[in-house]
């Protein structure tokens, strides 16, 4: 089976933009879940999302937000880019319990930087 | 609330030395515990894991127990390789009611030749 796969790989923006990540889960897989990985602070849990809702949020401002699709891919966005924001953001999908599988399965990770 | 507590790190050992990296959890409930290692520009990879008390995860050498009575699962290995440098997340998921994943802050390990 494929893995996680995470699009893009690196994203370099401006202060004041916008962004778009995308998440792309094992087959199979339901639960989607996203994580902000920081040197200071860090992995810090953003939100899950499970057959399309969200499921569990973490805490971050309003300017994070994400959903996910039928076919269970996910996309993250944050609005209004601070240079707080630059951290490497990472997805990881889950069986959710099916079959007792609550193993997490991470992808690469999108590094963004914003300037 | 649920959390994990790992040792802080940098831990530096030789090569062929005893790993131990502790891990401690508070949760309600019965957990399942995992251990997630990092390696340098990558994502997290599931290492190990345990579902129940007094079970053991073991995966490359690395073995970690679940005691309930302790709440730990302190991560060791025997013999640490150069190729071990990384870094260690202990975590937790409550099976009931959220299904959140806690992540401790990570142990990086360095192992020198």
């Amino acid at each position: 089976k494929a893995g996680v796969t995470q699009t893009p790989r690196y994203l370099i923006k401006t202060r004041g933009q916008q962004v778009t990540l995308s998440c792309s889960p094992i087959s199979g897989h339901r639960s989607v879940s996203w994580y902000q990985q920081t040197p200071g602070q860090g992995l810090q849990f953003l939100f899950e999302y499970f057959s399309e809702t969200q499921r569990n949020k973490g805490n971050f401002p309003g300017r994070f937000s994400g959903r996910q699709f039928s076919n269970s891919r996910s996309e993250m966005n944050v609005s209004t880019l601070e240079l707080g924001d630059s951290a490497l953001y990472l997805c990881a999908s889950s069986l959710a319990g099916l079959a007792g599988s609550y193993e997490q399965y991470f992808g690469p990770g999108t590094r963004l930087t914003v300037t | 609330g649920n959390s994990v507590t790992q040792m802080e790190g940098p831990v530096t050992l030789s090569e062929e030395a005893f790993l131990t990296i502790n891990c401690t959890y508070t949760a309600t409930g019965y957990p399942s515990l995992f251990w997630y290692v990092q390696y340098p520009g990558e994502g997290l990879q599931l290492l190990l894991k345990a579902t129940k008390a007094d079970d053991k995860g073991s995966n490359k050498g690395f073995e970690a127990t679940y005691r309930k009575e302790t709440t730990s699962f302190h991560l060791e290995k025997g013999s640490v390789q150069v190729s071990d440098s990384a870094v260690y997340f202990c975590a937790l998921m409550a099976t009931s009611g959220t299904y959140k994943y806690i992540f401790g802050t990570g142990t990086r390990l360095k192992v020198l030749a």
